[in-house]
Protein backbone atom coordinates (compact mmCIF):
# COMPACT_ATOMS: atom_id res chain seq x y z
CA UNK A 1 0.00 0.00 0.00
CA UNK A 2 1.50 3.64 -0.59
CA UNK A 3 1.72 6.10 1.67
CA UNK A 4 3.19 9.31 2.42
CA UNK A 5 4.71 10.90 5.57
CA UNK A 6 5.53 14.77 6.90
CA UNK A 7 7.65 14.02 10.05
CA UNK A 8 6.93 17.77 10.61
CA UNK A 9 4.25 19.29 12.06
CA UNK A 10 5.70 22.77 11.82
CA UNK A 11 8.84 24.35 10.73
CA UNK A 12 10.25 27.96 11.56
CA UNK A 13 12.48 29.84 9.38
CA UNK A 14 14.17 32.93 9.26
CA UNK A 15 12.92 35.68 6.64
CA UNK A 16 15.96 34.99 4.11
CA UNK A 17 17.34 31.56 5.32
CA UNK A 18 16.79 28.50 3.09
CA UNK A 19 13.93 26.26 4.15
CA UNK A 20 13.14 22.61 3.89
CA UNK A 21 9.82 21.18 4.68
CA UNK A 22 10.58 17.10 4.69
CA UNK A 23 8.56 14.51 2.69
CA UNK A 24 9.33 10.60 2.41
CA UNK A 25 7.45 7.97 0.43
CA UNK A 26 6.12 4.27 0.68
CA UNK A 27 4.93 2.85 -2.61
CA UNK A 28 5.58 -0.25 -4.64
CA UNK A 29 7.06 1.22 -8.16
CA UNK A 30 8.42 4.06 -9.41
CA UNK A 31 5.92 6.79 -7.85
CA UNK A 32 4.53 10.33 -9.14
CA UNK A 33 5.24 12.85 -6.33
CA UNK A 34 3.72 16.06 -5.17
CA UNK A 35 3.86 19.20 -3.53
CA UNK A 36 0.92 21.38 -2.73
CA UNK A 37 0.24 24.63 -0.42
CA UNK A 38 -2.98 26.07 0.90
CA UNK A 39 -3.20 29.52 2.63
CA UNK A 40 -5.46 30.35 5.17
CA UNK A 41 -9.39 29.62 4.20
CA UNK A 42 -8.02 28.78 0.92
CA UNK A 43 -8.25 25.57 -1.68
CA UNK A 44 -4.59 23.97 -2.08
CA UNK A 45 -2.55 25.02 -5.22
CA UNK A 46 0.19 23.08 -6.80
CA UNK A 47 3.39 23.91 -6.46
CA UNK A 48 5.67 20.85 -8.56
CA UNK A 49 5.61 17.59 -9.46
CA UNK A 50 8.29 14.69 -10.39
CA UNK A 51 7.39 12.21 -12.89
CA UNK A 52 10.20 10.94 -14.50
CA UNK A 53 13.45 12.24 -15.22
CA UNK A 54 15.56 14.82 -13.66
CA UNK A 55 15.49 14.64 -9.87
CA UNK A 56 15.65 18.01 -9.42
CA UNK A 57 12.26 19.67 -9.98
CA UNK A 58 11.33 23.32 -10.09
CA UNK A 59 8.42 24.54 -9.51
CA UNK A 60 6.06 27.71 -8.66
CA UNK A 61 7.33 30.68 -6.35
CA UNK A 62 11.18 29.87 -6.66
CA UNK A 63 10.34 26.52 -4.57
CA UNK A 64 12.01 23.04 -5.85
CA UNK A 65 12.05 19.56 -4.53
CA UNK A 66 14.40 16.33 -5.18
CA UNK A 67 13.61 12.91 -5.71
CA UNK A 68 16.11 10.57 -4.00
CA UNK A 69 14.89 7.20 -4.63
CA UNK A 70 17.81 5.66 -2.53
CA UNK A 71 15.79 7.53 0.38
CA UNK A 72 12.27 7.50 -0.35
CA UNK A 73 12.14 10.87 -0.30
CA UNK A 74 11.07 13.97 -2.14
CA UNK A 75 12.07 17.21 0.45
CA UNK A 76 10.70 20.42 -0.25
CA UNK A 77 13.44 23.35 -0.88
CA UNK A 78 13.95 26.92 -1.33
CA UNK A 79 16.77 29.12 -1.00
CA UNK A 80 15.17 32.22 0.82
CA UNK A 81 12.13 32.09 2.40
CA UNK A 82 9.68 34.83 2.28
CA UNK A 83 7.31 35.89 5.28
CA UNK A 84 4.53 35.14 2.64
CA UNK A 85 5.79 31.48 1.98
CA UNK A 86 3.63 30.87 5.12
CA UNK A 87 1.19 28.49 5.09
CA UNK A 88 0.33 24.69 5.17
CA UNK A 89 1.98 22.59 2.80
CA UNK A 90 1.04 18.81 1.99
CA UNK A 91 3.00 16.00 0.17
CA UNK A 92 1.55 13.81 -1.71
CA UNK A 93 1.83 10.26 -3.80
CA UNK A 94 0.66 8.26 -6.25
CA UNK A 95 1.29 4.40 -7.42
CA UNK A 96 0.47 4.81 -11.41
CA UNK A 97 1.16 0.70 -11.01
CA UNK A 98 -1.35 0.14 -8.68
CA UNK A 99 -4.57 -0.84 -10.12
CA UNK A 100 -6.19 1.18 -7.45
CA UNK A 101 -4.28 4.14 -8.09
CA UNK A 102 -5.13 7.13 -5.75
CA UNK A 103 -3.30 9.95 -4.79
CA UNK A 104 -2.53 10.35 -1.38
CA UNK A 105 -1.92 12.81 1.04
CA UNK A 106 0.60 13.11 3.78
CA UNK A 107 -0.52 15.11 6.87
CA UNK A 108 0.68 18.81 5.90
CA UNK A 109 3.30 20.71 7.34
CA UNK A 110 3.07 24.30 8.64
CA UNK A 111 5.66 26.42 7.84
CA UNK A 112 6.11 29.87 9.30
CA UNK A 113 8.52 32.17 8.14
CA UNK A 114 9.87 35.07 11.07
CA UNK A 115 10.64 38.27 9.62
CA UNK B 1 -9.98 30.12 -17.43
CA UNK B 2 -12.36 29.80 -14.60
CA UNK B 3 -11.15 27.99 -11.97
CA UNK B 4 -12.64 25.10 -9.91
CA UNK B 5 -15.97 25.99 -8.56
CA UNK B 6 -17.95 24.55 -5.44
CA UNK B 7 -21.00 24.91 -3.99
CA UNK B 8 -22.40 26.00 -1.01
CA UNK B 9 -19.06 27.76 0.35
CA UNK B 10 -20.95 27.15 3.84
CA UNK B 11 -23.66 24.55 5.08
CA UNK B 12 -24.57 24.19 8.55
CA UNK B 13 -26.75 20.96 8.86
CA UNK B 14 -27.61 18.95 12.20
CA UNK B 15 -27.44 15.20 12.92
CA UNK B 16 -29.59 12.60 10.53
CA UNK B 17 -29.88 15.30 7.99
CA UNK B 18 -28.82 14.79 4.33
CA UNK B 19 -26.64 16.95 1.89
CA UNK B 20 -25.54 17.49 -1.26
CA UNK B 21 -22.32 18.94 -2.59
CA UNK B 22 -21.49 20.90 -6.10
CA UNK B 23 -18.23 20.66 -8.03
CA UNK B 24 -17.50 21.92 -11.48
CA UNK B 25 -14.22 21.49 -12.94
CA UNK B 26 -12.00 23.50 -15.11
CA UNK B 27 -13.21 23.67 -18.54
CA UNK B 28 -12.18 20.75 -20.39
CA UNK B 29 -11.05 18.68 -17.04
CA UNK B 30 -12.59 15.09 -17.23
CA UNK B 31 -10.94 13.84 -13.71
CA UNK B 32 -12.61 14.97 -10.43
CA UNK B 33 -11.63 13.98 -6.57
CA UNK B 34 -12.98 14.68 -3.77
CA UNK B 35 -11.28 15.49 -0.55
CA UNK B 36 -12.16 15.62 3.43
CA UNK B 37 -9.79 18.25 5.54
CA UNK B 38 -10.31 18.09 9.05
CA UNK B 39 -7.73 19.28 11.62
CA UNK B 40 -7.15 16.15 13.07
CA UNK B 41 -7.16 13.48 9.88
CA UNK B 42 -5.41 16.12 7.67
CA UNK B 43 -6.46 15.50 3.98
CA UNK B 44 -8.66 12.08 3.27
CA UNK B 45 -8.91 10.66 -0.13
CA UNK B 46 -12.70 10.25 -0.59
CA UNK B 47 -13.77 9.93 -4.02
CA UNK B 48 -11.97 9.53 -7.61
CA UNK B 49 -14.13 10.21 -10.97
CA UNK B 50 -13.17 10.26 -14.53
CA UNK B 51 -15.53 10.09 -17.54
CA UNK B 52 -18.40 9.36 -15.51
CA UNK B 53 -16.80 6.87 -13.89
CA UNK B 54 -15.63 6.10 -10.37
CA UNK B 55 -12.58 5.06 -11.03
CA UNK B 56 -10.93 5.12 -6.59
CA UNK B 57 -13.23 5.17 -3.93
CA UNK B 58 -11.31 6.21 -0.12
CA UNK B 59 -12.52 4.23 3.13
CA UNK B 60 -15.10 6.20 4.10
CA UNK B 61 -18.82 4.04 5.15
CA UNK B 62 -21.51 3.96 2.54
CA UNK B 63 -23.09 6.97 3.40
CA UNK B 64 -20.88 9.17 1.51
CA UNK B 65 -21.66 8.52 -2.38
CA UNK B 66 -20.93 10.75 -5.25
CA UNK B 67 -21.14 10.61 -9.10
CA UNK B 68 -19.98 13.17 -12.01
CA UNK B 69 -22.38 13.86 -14.95
CA UNK B 70 -21.64 14.05 -18.82
CA UNK B 71 -20.14 17.89 -18.29
CA UNK B 72 -17.80 16.29 -15.87
CA UNK B 73 -19.59 18.49 -13.17
CA UNK B 74 -19.44 16.23 -10.22
CA UNK B 75 -21.73 16.11 -6.69
CA UNK B 76 -21.00 14.16 -3.54
CA UNK B 77 -23.74 13.35 -1.11
CA UNK B 78 -23.67 12.15 2.56
CA UNK B 79 -26.32 10.86 4.02
CA UNK B 80 -27.78 10.80 7.95
CA UNK B 81 -25.55 13.22 8.71
CA UNK B 82 -22.88 12.46 12.19
CA UNK B 83 -21.02 15.07 13.80
CA UNK B 84 -17.54 13.47 12.99
CA UNK B 85 -18.54 15.04 9.25
CA UNK B 86 -18.23 18.53 10.18
CA UNK B 87 -15.02 19.43 7.40
CA UNK B 88 -13.83 20.83 4.43
CA UNK B 89 -14.93 18.99 1.42
CA UNK B 90 -12.19 19.61 -1.29
CA UNK B 91 -13.08 19.23 -4.55
CA UNK B 92 -10.13 18.53 -7.24
CA UNK B 93 -10.37 18.75 -11.25
CA UNK B 94 -6.98 17.11 -13.45
CA UNK B 95 -6.83 17.21 -17.39
CA UNK B 96 -6.78 13.57 -17.10
CA UNK B 97 -5.29 10.56 -15.09
CA UNK B 98 -2.58 9.62 -13.14
CA UNK B 99 0.49 11.88 -13.82
CA UNK B 100 -1.34 15.31 -13.86
CA UNK B 101 -1.87 18.16 -11.24
CA UNK B 102 -4.59 18.84 -9.75
CA UNK B 103 -6.50 21.96 -8.88
CA UNK B 104 -8.18 22.63 -6.13
CA UNK B 105 -11.83 24.56 -5.43
CA UNK B 106 -12.00 26.70 -2.33
CA UNK B 107 -13.89 24.05 -0.62
CA UNK B 108 -17.42 23.55 0.94
CA UNK B 109 -17.20 24.56 4.70
CA UNK B 110 -19.94 21.80 6.33
CA UNK B 111 -20.91 21.94 9.96
CA UNK B 112 -22.95 19.72 11.82
CA UNK B 113 -24.80 20.76 14.94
Amino acid sequence: AQSVAQPEDQVNVAEGNPLTVKCTYSVSGNPYLFWYVQYPNRGLQFLLKYITGDNLVKGSYGFEAEFNKSQTSFHLKKPSALVSDSALYFCAVRDPYSSASKIIFGSGTRLSIRP
Amino acid sequence: KAGVTQTPRYLIKTRGQQVTLSCSPISGHRSVSWYQQTPGQGLQFLFEYFSETQRNKGNFPGRFSGRQFSNSRSEMNVSTLELGDSALYLCASSLGELAHEQFFGPGTRLTVL
